[in-house]
């Protein structure tokens, strides 16, 4: 059973359209995350839910918007799609608090034309 | 100056190597320390984690945090092919679910 998992895997799509990604996981963990991953491999964390509350909003284009429509599901959508947005796109989870150990998905790659 | 520092490599081995990643920081109040696996085309896997100082070993791998120099490293001992991969440190401090990623080293034994 995959911990966290997130569809799709891949995600190729015109400049200006809508797209989502969905993520769930069955750790039964608290918070719930989405980092954005860069073509040199750095992780940049873009948001994090603790039980569907949103805790962390790292600075980021509001045509971003995740949807944690329960502790186990935490959704991303984007409006209007730039070629910026060309990335991979991590979900994550954790227990709540500070020792706790960061569980990722598969990442979906996300190519903006 | 960003929070935590990580040489990207690449990083290039014979198969049987040791192998020394690094990581150095500046906020000093982290103290779990994490490193991380991440094949290509895969998400991040954990592979070590440690509270504050000191050293931890699992089975090929040791982890070393000197918190005085504000340094971290991963030992990789008899490197495999398999060991293949971008390796990323990550650190956390105790008010919160806040995780610092290094930019990652990119590994490869060659066989």
């Amino acid at each position: 059973d995959t911990a966290v998992s997130q569809t799709p895997k891949y995600l190729v799509t015109q400049m200006g359209n809508d797209k989502s990604i969905k993520c769930e996981q069955n750790l039964g963990h608290d918070t719930m995350y989405w980092y954005k991953q860069d073509s040199k491999k750095f992780l940049k964390i873009m948001f994090s839910y603790n039980n569907k509350e949103l805790i962390i909003n790292e600075t980021v284009p509001n045509r971003f918007s995740p949807k944690s429509p329960d502790k186990a599901h935490l959704n991303l959508h984007i409006n209007s799609l730039e070629l910026g947005d060309s990335a991979v796109y991590f979900c994550a989870s954790s227990r709540q608090g500070w020792s706790e150990k960061l569980f990722f998905g598969s990442g979906t790659q996300l190519s903006v034309l | 100056q960003k929070e935590v520092e990580q040489d990207p490599g690449p990083l290039s081995v014979p198969e049987g190597a040791i192998v020394s990643l690094n990581c150095t920081y500046s906020n000093s109040a982290f103290q779990y320390f994490m490193w991380y696996r991440q094949y290509s085309r895969k998400g991040p896997e954990l592979l070590m984690y440690t509270y504050s100082s000191g050293n931890k070993e699992d089975g090929r791998f040791t982890a070393q945090v000197d918190k005085s120099s504000k340094y971290i490293s991963l030992f990789i001992r008899d490197s495999q092919p398999s060991d293949s991969a971008t390796y990323l440190c990550a650190m956390s401090t105790n008010t919160g679910n806040q995780f610092y990623f290094g930019t990652g080293t990119s590994l490869t034994v060659i066989p």
